[in-house]
Parts: structure tokens; C-alpha cells; sequence
């Protein structure tokens, strides 16, 4: 079976400030993990995939398999970050989302 | 934004009755998929297809029935046995090629009177 856990459901954060979104899993096989984004009246998005290894938005994630964690992190959050974030897993030709992190940056 | 689109937007119907939601996609991919997203609970799967008249439950599908006719077609029906049909529902799809993506439509937020 696959799970994801987002442990926080809100996190506020001011402008500037560092924040990380933290997301665990749990898989048998080899993981693939992603970070989705809602901005607010938008679709639900694709951010980033860890095989990439990417920055997308100033955004970086990384897999760690030994803590089995995939944490979504921005050094200087702007106010156009705020939205709902999910951690996803891909396996078994579906992919399974975290119950979600709703950011919000203020001024 | 193209590319998937739910219909309608917001709908309403009693309790007891069937209700279909449409989801169309004309970007050629093979897999598609239905959630159903809560507050507090994220999104959770209901049904997916990975092909044309073939599909699965997803972790949530009693009370859900859907159909896979047609590759640019995946239909849900929310039947009279869903016990908490009131949510917002989300369609998906997904390329054979580029395996790792999943593209959204807008979804339908339905309400059960």
C-alpha cells in the first residue's frame, strides 16, 4: 500500500521568510514523489517531480529515502506562493496525494 | 486551460437521485482518473482508467459508477448509495508518454439537497 502524509494542514509564513512544506511516505518499491500546487480559481497544477531535480518557483524538494521524506522548501517566500500544496506518490499506475498544506504568506 | 474539461461547474440535486458529471480531454492520453477532494482529506481517487472500456476502483468507489466508452470520454455517476455525495470532484488524465504527470480539469463542485 502507498501513503503520503502531510502533517500540517496550515502554515503561514511572512513575506521573506523560509518555509518548508513537510511531506512523508510510505511505498514498497521505488518512489516517485511530486509536489502539486492550487492556486486559488486555478486548476491544480503540477510543480515539481523529484526525478527532475528542478527549481521551479524557487522552489526545490528533495527525496530523502532514508527518512523517506520529500519536503518542499522556498528560502524567501513571496506572497504569490500562498495556495494549497499536495505531496503526491506515483505507483501502481495512480498516484496518491497527501491531505494537503495550505500556505499563506502575508505582507 | 484547455485540454480537460468538467461540466458543469456547480450542480445541485436532491438526495436520492442519480447524478452524472461529465469529464472530456482532447489531449490523446490514455489514462484518466476521478477524485473527490475534501477539506482536510486531500484528494482522494475514486475510479481511473488506463484504457478505453477498462477501469478500476480507486480507494473510494462505493457509490461511484463510471464508463470508459470512448478515450476522450470518462463520465462518473455519484448513485444514491454514495452516503456523503456533497464534495468537489476532480478529473484527471494522464499521457502514456510522459507517465509522471497528471493534467486537471476545473472540476464540479456538487451539492446534495
Amino acid at each position: 500500500a502507498q501513503r503520503v502524509t502531510q502533517p500540517e494542514k496550515l502554515l503561514s509564513v511572512f513575506k521573506g521568510a523560509p518555509v518548508e512544506l513537510k511531506c512523508n511516505y510510505s511505498y514498497s518499491g521505488s518512489p516517485e514523489l511530486f509536489w502539486y500546487v492550487q492556486y486559488s480559481r486555478q486548476r491544480l497544477q503540477l510543480l515539481l517531480r523529484h526525478i527532475s531535480r528542478e527549481s521551479i518557483k524557487g522552489f526545490t524538494a528533495d527525496l530523502n529515502k532514508g527518512e523517506t521524506s520529500f519536503h518542499l522548501k522556498k528560502p524567501f517566500a513571496q506572497e504569490e506562493d500562498s495556495a494549497m500544496y499536495y505531496c503526491a506518490l506515483s505507483g501502481d499506475y495512480k498516484l496518491s496525494f497527501g491531505a494537503g498544506t495550505t500556505v499563506t504568506v502575508r505582507a | 486551460d484547455g485540454g480537460i474539461t468538467q461540466s458543469p461547474k456547480y450542480l445541485f440535486r436532491k438526495e436520492g437521485q442519480n447524478v452524472t458529471l461529465s469529464c472530456e480531454q482532447n489531449l490523446n492520453h490514455d489514462a484518466m482518473y476521478w477524485y473527490r477532494q475534501d477539506p482536510g482529506q486531500g484528494l482522494r481517487l475514486i475510479y481511473y482508467s488506463q484504457i478505453v472500456n477498462d477501469f478500476q476502483k480507486g480507494d473510494i468507489a462505493e457509490g461511484y459508477s463510471v464508463s470508459r466508452e470512448k478515450k476522450e470520454s470518462f463520465p462518473l455517476t455519484v448513485t444514491s448509495a454514495q452516503k456523503n455525495p456533497t464534495a468537489f470532484y476532480l478529473c484527471a488524465s494522464r499521457s502514456s508518454v510522459d507517465t509522471d504527470t497528471q493534467y486537471f480539469g476545473p472540476g464540479t463542485r456538487l451539492t446534495v439537497l
